[in-house]
């Protein structure tokens, strides 16, 4: 157990709906970040908070977004989703912000879009 | 961008071989590099990582890994592998930009058998 929690584990929706995934980080961890495990794409950086602010973009569509709240959960928000955005999605946190810091990772939520 | 290739997609082997996974980066600056396993329906965990310094790192499990900075390269190798170290094998590098975004390899599923 890495100390990051992620919910839901699964999730099953519809093309064109939007979904909330939640990430709380391991205590004491200020840093969050959002990861996507496709089979075609492989495991590819989303985004990155720290201590509630943006700090570093990846491959993020526009139809996504997060955030970080003052208690320090992250939410990843997924909208009019296409059958390609089924995938796996990371959450992981790590203390700080700066490079090389380790990331613990969350067990992941897997979405299925029909 | 900075990317990172593994060379082997998969990798069968018997108890008590020997184990080495190819990685290789493109990036020219000064780099972190990981690697990370994720075991049957778990969660990504740490092996190992160089920062700096003694280019050969000792992880955990007996793993370890060799930096050549000539050759953008980090493999990974386990001299006596076990049945237990069934998994995906990812390598990553973080590099450069601001923030601490990991870039992960293809990974390479690792089956040993007993």
């Amino acid at each position: 157990d890495s100390g990051v929690t992620q919910t839901p584990k699964h999730l099953i929706t519809a093309t064109g709906q939007r979904v909330t995934l939640r990430c709380s980080p391991r205590s004491g961890d200020l840093s969050v970040y959002w990861y996507q495990q496709s089979l075609d794409q492989g495991l590819q950086f989303l985004i990155q908070y720290y201590n509630g602010e943006e700090r570093a973009k990846g491959n993020i569509l526009e139809r996504f977004s997060a955030q970080q709240f003052p208690d320090l959960h992250s939410e990843l928000n997924l909208s009019s989703l296409e059958l390609g955005d089924s995938a796996l999605y990371f959450c992981a946190s790590s203390v700080g912000a700066a490079s090389g810091g380790e990331q613990y990772f969350g067990p992941g939520t897997r979405l299925t879009v029909t | 961008a900075q990317s990172v290739s593994q060379h082997n997609h998969h990798v069968i082997l018997s108890e008590a071989a020997s184990l080495e996974l190819g990685c290789n980066y493109s990036y020219g600056g000064t780099v972190n590099l990981f690697w990370y396993v994720q075991y049957p329906g778990q969660h990504l965990q740490l092996l190992l990582k160089y920062f700096s310094g003694d280019p050969l790192v000792k992880g955990i499990k007996g793993f370890e890994a060799e930096f050549i900075k000539s050759k953008f390269s980090f493999n990974l190798r386990k001299p006596s592998v076990q049945w237990s170290d069934t998994a995906e094998y990812f390598c990553a590098v973080n590099a450069g930009a601001a923030g601490n975004k990991l870039t992960f390899g293809g990974g390479t599923r690792v089956l040993v058998k007993p």
